[in-house]
């Protein structure tokens, strides 16, 4: 089955740098990468996704690149603030297959004003 | 607010209380899942809700009961808990033929005493 390994487990950056998780995945068929944050006190939330047709996605401050050779894939988080501060997972999932969201063990990033 | 509504949002319950989480999602999704998420296991998946039937149960022990009467609700029946079950439990939901993207609820911060 699929295995997602996720690093690092702690990140702590000064605002206003850039912050990269990464994750590798085990199961060649994945072909769907969702990175969902969660604050405090609250549900895991969706920030972005790639799918495996693509190598880039970004969305503002955030983007995610994938190397489907290598089988891996990372967040980056350009200009950091405060309110980044949160626990980042990474997940692997083949679509259209009955296989469910397999995450990795979660990054948590502190992001210092 | 991410359309998958949990209640309660905090539970403390005895060893041999019987309670029940509550999940509801407005999302019109055909899937939903159980997640406990502790600092040992991040993300752990319990039970996952295909179209009402039960298709997955990850070596759940019996003192967990899961229940889906509708593609909308879920519950998660507890009796009997050890310490050791002290979570924050996590109701999910998706659409399956729409691809791999879930949605969370907050979760129920339970404490078993």
């Amino acid at each position: 089955g699929e295995n997602v390994e996720q690093h690092p487990s702690t990140l702590s950056v000064q605002e206003g740098d850039s912050a990269v998780i990464k994750c590798t995945y085990s199961d060649s068929a994945s072909n769907y990468f969702p990175w969902y944050k969660q604050e405090l006190g609250k549900g895991p939330q969706l920030i972005i996704d790639i799918r495996s047709n693509v190598g880039e996605k970004k969305d503002q401050r955030i983007a995610v690149t994938l190397n489907k050779t290598a089988k891996h894939f990372s967040l980056h988080i350009t200009e950091t603030q405060p309110e980044d501060s949160a626990v980042y997972f990474c997940a692997a999932l083949r679509e259209g297959s009955q296989g469910n969201l397999i995450f990795g063990k979660g990054t948590k990033l502190s992001v210092k004003p | 607010e991410t359309g998958v509504t949990q209640t309660p949002r905090h539970l403390v319950m005895g060893m041999t209380n019987k309670k029940s989480l509550k999940c509801e999602q407005h999302l019109g999704h055909n899937a939903m899942y159980w997640y406990k998420q502790s600092a040992k296991k991040p993300l752990e998946l319990m039970f996952v809700y295909n179209f009402k039937e039960q298709t997955e149960n990850n070596s759940v022990p019996s003192r967990f009961s899961p229940e889906c009467p509708n593609s909308s609700h879920l519950f998660l029946h507890l009796h009997t808990l050890q310490p050791e079950d002290s979570a924050l439990y996590l109701c999910a939901s998706s659409q399956r033929s729409q691809g791999g993207e879930a949605f969370f609820g907050q979760g129920t911060r339970l404490t078993v005493v």
